[in-house]
């Protein structure tokens, strides 16, 4: 149990152009649901915290106009990287908390790595 | 969330125990310590969680230190397969990830 999956595994896209990046719990519902990104050899970076339904809470210094999430239902939260260009290029990871009494553990998706080129 | 202190890197011989320490003196009394793995390009893995006591599950054990301020995760028969970058975290809701221990088992 305790299922995340993530689509795509893998995009490239060119400068300029906006990218949807899926993140789905299978078997549980999510009542909150993270978005890290990762650069090569360093480790993960919070991005923003999403809920079912509100807006989402962003780290500082990540531009909520360029990363745009919505929580639309308790099984899907996307991220949209809007008008990506190379510094873009990054690792995304996606995880949820929910299943009842898991004490918030994070259940992550195998994430998606962005090559703007 | 708490600060945490890890070694930045382990080697364990394939078959024996790996033992990954992790520093937390920060930590509040009703904060969990998490502990995550992530082996090279995938997304991190849960591994185990524990408050006060020690715990145990099919894939480690966790030992707790009476005052809290630090833990150890055991890997009782590490594989290569257990070679990954593996993290500690306190915290009770939003996890903010450290440099981690990058363990290196051997064959």
């Amino acid at each position: 149990g305790a299922v995340v999956s993530q689509h795509p595994s893998w995009v490239i896209c060119k400068s300029g152009t906006s990218v949807k990046i899926e993140c789905r719990s299978l078997d549980f519902q999510a009542t909150t649901m993270f978005w890290y990104r990762q650069f090569p050899k360093q480790s993960l970076m919070l991005m923003a915290t999403s809920n079912e339904g509100s807006k989402a809470t962003y780290e500082q210094g990540v531009e909520k106009d360029k990363f745009l999430i919505n929580h639309a239902s308790l099984t899907l939260s996307t991220l949209t990287v809007t008008s990506a260009h190379p510094e873009d290029s990054s690792f995304y990871i996606c995880s949820a908390t929910g299943p009842p009494g898991t004490k918030n553990i994070q259940y992550f998706g195998a994430g998606t790595r962005l090559s703007v080129l | 969330d708490a600060k945490t202190t890890q070694p930045t890197s382990m080697d364990c011989a394939e078959g024996r125990a790996a033992n990954l320490p992790c520093n937390h003196s920060t930590i509040s009394g009703n904060e969990y310590v998490y502990w995550y793995r992530q082996i090279h390009s995938q997304g991190p893995q849960y591994i185990i969680h524990g408050l006060k006591n020690n715990e145990t599950n099919e894939m480690a054990s966790l030992i707790i230190t009476e005052d809290r301020k630090s833990s150890t995760l055991i890997l009782p028969h590490a594989t290569l397969r257990d070679t990954a970058v593996y993290y500690c975290i306190g915290g009770y809701q939003k996890v903010t990830f450290g440099i981690g221990t990058k363990l290196q088992v051997i064959p």
